[in-house]
């Protein structure tokens, strides 16, 4: 069975930092290439971050260049979203996603707030 | 970045009700476009990808039309389960970008 994991999620203040993860199992991690996306509360999806299966491409959003980094371990079949600098506006559920959309995760809801 | 324009925002129809849902890019596209189904808590789910190619498990009166700019989701007979937010999403180039959403509703 196909399984996407995300862990991380929380509650954390403006300009506070957080690492999302994605565990992958059942399907061949290292061959996919992987997304992030996230629905603020009440919105709709956002595309957030992408990565290429060897990590060779790696593109982002405008909405979160130069704060957020996307990184991946395929030997531990995992993905993960380095967010820095948070503001209120990225406060969503994050998920992770393979490239063709055809498996995604659960989410995890990141807040942040004062 | 590519736009996505998704209509209608919402509407409203009854179990076995023809549904049509539409999406324009901003530029061609090709046939780079999924449509997905979300419901309340879940994660989105992949109904078709490659504009007109039914995701396998996915029941067949979802169907997709179009290329370039003009795309159609289509549910032939809105059945219960049906009831749901549905998302376009070009992934012809990054950012890949999503249409706004159509919510469907129980009339």
């Amino acid at each position: 069975e196909v399984q996407l994991v995300e862990s991380g999620g929380g509650l954390v203040q403006p300009g506070g930092s957080l690492r999302l993860s994605c565990a992958a199992s059942g399907f061949t991690f290292s061959s996919y290439s992987m997304n992030w996306v996230r629905q603020a509360p009440g919105k709709g999806l956002e595309w957030v971050s992408y990565i290429s299966s060897s990590s060779s491409t790696i593109y982002y959003a405008d909405s979160v260049k130069g704060r957020f980094t996307i990184s991946r371990d395929n030997a531990k079949n995992s993905l993960y979203l380095q967010m820095n600098s948070l503001r209120a506006e990225d406060t969503a559920v994050y998920y992770c996603a393979s490239r063709g959309g055809d498996y995604w995760g659960q989410g995890t809801l990141v807040t942040v707030s004062s | 970045a590519i736009q996505m324009t998704q209509s209608p925002s919402s509407l409203s129809a009854s179990v076995g009700d023809r549904v049509t849902i539409t999406c324009r890019a901003s530029q061609g596209i090709r046939n780079d476009l999924g449509w997905y189904q979300q419901k309340p808590g879940k994660a989105p789910k992949l109904l078709i990808y490659a504009a007109s190619s039914l995701q396998s498990g996915v029941p067949s009166r979802f169907s997709g039309s179009g290329s370039g700019t003009d795309f159609t989701l289509t549910i032939s007979s809105l059945q219960p389960e049906d009831f749901a937010t549905y998302y376009c999403l070009q992934d012809y180039n990054y950012p890949q970008t999503f249409g706004q959403g159509t919510k469907v509703e129980i009339k």
